[in-house]
């Protein structure tokens, strides 16, 4: 089992949904990284979570560790939007070993 | 400031060649790693490196080196190209370990024939 599970795979949606991406891991972690990749492109940091919530423009992050699951919303969205969404986790033991990450949420707003 | 900058972003070669995939920043990190990407799977640590002179090994390190001679620099290299090989390479820098704000270059998408 992975231990860094995120849903739905794929997500097609019109302009202006509020769209909400899931994440679920099944270790202790130090933090929680939310990322965006464009087709083609590099790889953006969005959030870093520890506790609680952040909200950057139209979106918001929130994580509850005691049930080890953190949500990506999306207010009004458009279809510029559109990519893949990563969770990543840096694990408490073993957190030296890098990033561990979810396969992505492919995104698609339709205008 | 540029980030995290890598070279080449696209690169085809031949069954047993070797090549080098450069990552440079200019944020003074101490920490930097390289993950590639294959679809269907979740990025995946090759090697990283907690300051210059130091490296270990990630979760898929087999066919490929690293050193890190100083703290902005750090090459990934494929010693003889394998066909299994063929990814998305990207690297990424932070300011301490994984519990800090992750910067992750362009990416290199790398192709074995």
């Amino acid at each position: 089992k992975n231990e860094v599970e995120q849903s739905p795979q794929n997500l097609t949606a019109q302009e202006g949904e509020f769209i909400t991406i899931n994440c679920s891991y099944s270790v202790g972690i130090s933090a929680l990284h939310w990322l965006q990749q464009h087709p083609g492109g590099g790889i953006v940091s969005l959030f870093m979570l520890s506790s609680g919530k952040k909200k950057h423009g139209r979106l918001i992050a929130t994580i509850n560790i005691q049930e080890k699951h953190s949500s990506l919303h999306i207010t009004a969205s458009h279809p510029r939007d559109s990519a893949v969404y990563i969770c990543a986790v840096g694990k408490l033991v073993g957190g030296a070993d890098g990033l561990t990450f979810g396969k992505g949420t492919h995104l698609i707003i339709q205008p | 400031n540029a980030g995290v900058t890598q070279t080449p972003k696209f690169q085809v070669l031949k069954t047993g060649q070797s090549m080098t995939l450069q990552c440079a920043q200019d944020m003074n990190h101490e920490y930097m790693s390289w993950y590639r990407q294959d679809p269907g799977m979740g990025l995946r640590l090759i090697h990283y490196s907690v300051g210059a002179g130091i490296t270990d090994q990630g979760e898929v390190p087999n066919g490929y080196n690293v050193s890190r001679s100083t703290t902005e620099d750090f090459p990934l290299r494929l010693l003889s190209a394998a066909p299994s090989q063929t990814s998305v390479y990207f690297c990424a820098s932070s300011s301490v370990f994984v519990a800090t704000e992750a910067f992750f270059g362009q990416g290199t998408r790398l192709t074995v024939v």
